[in-house]
């Protein structure tokens, strides 16, 4: 089992729709969550960081964790062409590892 | 958020030359940073954590004579590929986190470096 899971994708959605994309990990003692986002040839840039359970909104982008089932989304609202990258998921016990990310393509 | 800085963003050189990538923290002072290496359509898979002061601490299968991590100071960390060849074409990119902002903080990427082994 992978440390840190994520459908590779694509995930095609309508320009304006929600993006939902989920991740999955193995380490229950993990306690810190990202959210990045990497456009091809270029380095990741982080989207979020969420700590503790429930949900944390910061513009049109919203992480939602549940550590009872080891799981943590990314929901995009209104999303734009330009949203189209792939975004990985992290996860940080002792080291932080990373999902083999989802990629996102908005279709006009 | 913090910056860091990594150089060069582009490297070719060839088989069997040694080659320097620096990682550079600008506004923050990292005791510890992180290196990648991507390949096409793959996700990051670290190689090894840089400890200022110390030696580096290499993940399983990555070859510590091969590439080199030097941390000397607290805002710089360094990783040559020695000996390159044409399967060590890859994208290298260190992070970096803010220790004075607490352990549950997120990393600050670098550029990333492109090198291509010819």
């Amino acid at each position: 089992q992978k440390e840190v899971e994520q459908n590779s994708g694509p995930l095609s959605v309508p320009e304006g729709a929600i993006a939902s994309l989920n991740c999955t990990y193995s380490d229950r003692g993990s306690q810190s969550f990202f959210w990045y986002r990497q456009y091809s040839g270029k380095s990741p840039e982080l989207i979020m960081s969420i700590y503790s359970n429930g949900d944390k909104e910061d513009g049109r982008f919203t992480a939602q964790l549940n550590k009872a089932s080891q799981y943590v989304s990314l929901l995009i609202r209104d999303s734009q062409p330009s949203d189209s990258a792939t975004y990985l998921c992290a996860v940080r016990s002792s080291k932080i590892i990373f999902g083999s990310g989802t990629r996102l393509s908005i279709r006009p | 958020g913090a910056v860091v800085s990594q150089h060069p963003s582009r490297v070719i050189c060839k088989s069997g030359t040694s080659v320097k990538i620096e990682c550079r923290s600008l506004d923050f002072q990292a005791t510890t940073m992180f290196w990648y290496r991507q390949f096409p359509k793959q996700s990051l898979m670290l190689m090894a954590t840089s400890n200022e002061g110390s030696k580096a601490t290499y993940e399983q299968g990555v070859e510590k004579d091969k590439f080199l991590i030097n941390h000397a100071s607290l805002t710089l960390s360094t990783l040559t590929v020695t000996s390159a060849h044409p399967e060590d074409s890859s994208f290298y990119i260190c992070s970096a986190r803010d220790q004075n902002r607490g352990t549950n903080t997120e990393a600050f990427f670098g550029q990333g470096t492109r090198l291509t082994v010819v």
